[in-house]
């Protein structure tokens, strides 16, 4: 079955970087664009970013443009969130998703599913 | 960034009907988006519902029970989310969602529905 599997999530001080993982299962990776969701506690969701199916493109929403960065290895059928100059309003649950839309779509601003079951990052001192 | 405006609670009976409204910005025309709708239960992730643009261009998620519908009310210049025949396990947060054309997805900021 379709699965997301993120981890890489813990314990940061304000200013330092972590690298979340997504490990993808179930269907092919390389055809579908990629979405980062977060959660902040007992808050709603916030859209993070968003890859290409193939990487060639990648946006940000205004409040991690700059410091996050969202990669993906078709090979290793993983994606990826680059955290750097962490702050406490980052403390979220970050789940990743998979785009609805179409297979080797370039357009990839659609419905996300499936969901991981996500991964929590506590930036504090 | 638009700001989608959703009642922080409604509640209804079980087998009665809920509607959840998703207000958009006066400057952001109803008409011209597509209103995605999530369901999020306690500890769980998010559950894609659906997708409402128009009677001719909406879609179900997988699994999603036909009583889970949408629609708009573009006089004011809302998406809606309607559940028919209420059940006690519809009782979750829901969030509508769209794309602007700034290609930054926005969610609203979900409504906690109580079945009582």
């Amino acid at each position: 079955q379709v699965q997301l599997v993120e981890s890489g999530g813990g314990v940061v001080q304000p200013g330092r970087s972590l690298r979340l993982s997504c490990a993808a299962s179930g269907f092919t990776f390389s055809s579908y664009g990629m979405h980062w969701v977060r959660q902040a506690p007992g808050k709603g969701l916030e859209w993070v970013a968003v890859i290409w199916y193939d990487g060639s493109n990648k946006y940000y929403a205004d409040s991690v443009k700059g410091r996050f960065t969202i990669s993906r290895d078709n090979s290793k059928n993983t994606l990826y969130l680059q955290m750097n100059s962490l702050r406490a309003e980052d403390t979220a649950v970050y789940y990743c998703a998979r785009d609805g839309g179409r297979p080797w779509s370039g357009y990839p601003f659609n419905w996300f599913d499936p969901w991981g079951q996500g991964t929590l990052v506590t930036v504090s001192s | 960034q638009p700001v989608l405006t959703q009642p922080p609670s409604s509640s209804a009976s079980p087998g009665e009907s809920a509607r959840l409204t998703c207000t958009l910005p006066s400057d952001i025309n109803v008409g011209s988006y597509n209103i995605y709708w999530y369901q999020q239960k306690p500890g769980s992730p998010p559950r894609y519902l659906l997708y409402y643009y128009s009677d001719s261009d909406k879609g179900q998620g997988s699994g999603v029970p036909s009583r889970f519908s949408g629609s708009k009310d573009a006089s004011a210049n809302t998406g809606i989310l309607l559940i028919s025949g209420l059940q006690s396990e519809d009782e979750a947060d829901y969030y509508c969602m769209i794309w602007p054309s700034n290609a930054s997805g926005v969610f609203g900021g979900g409504t906690k529905l109580t079945v009582l």
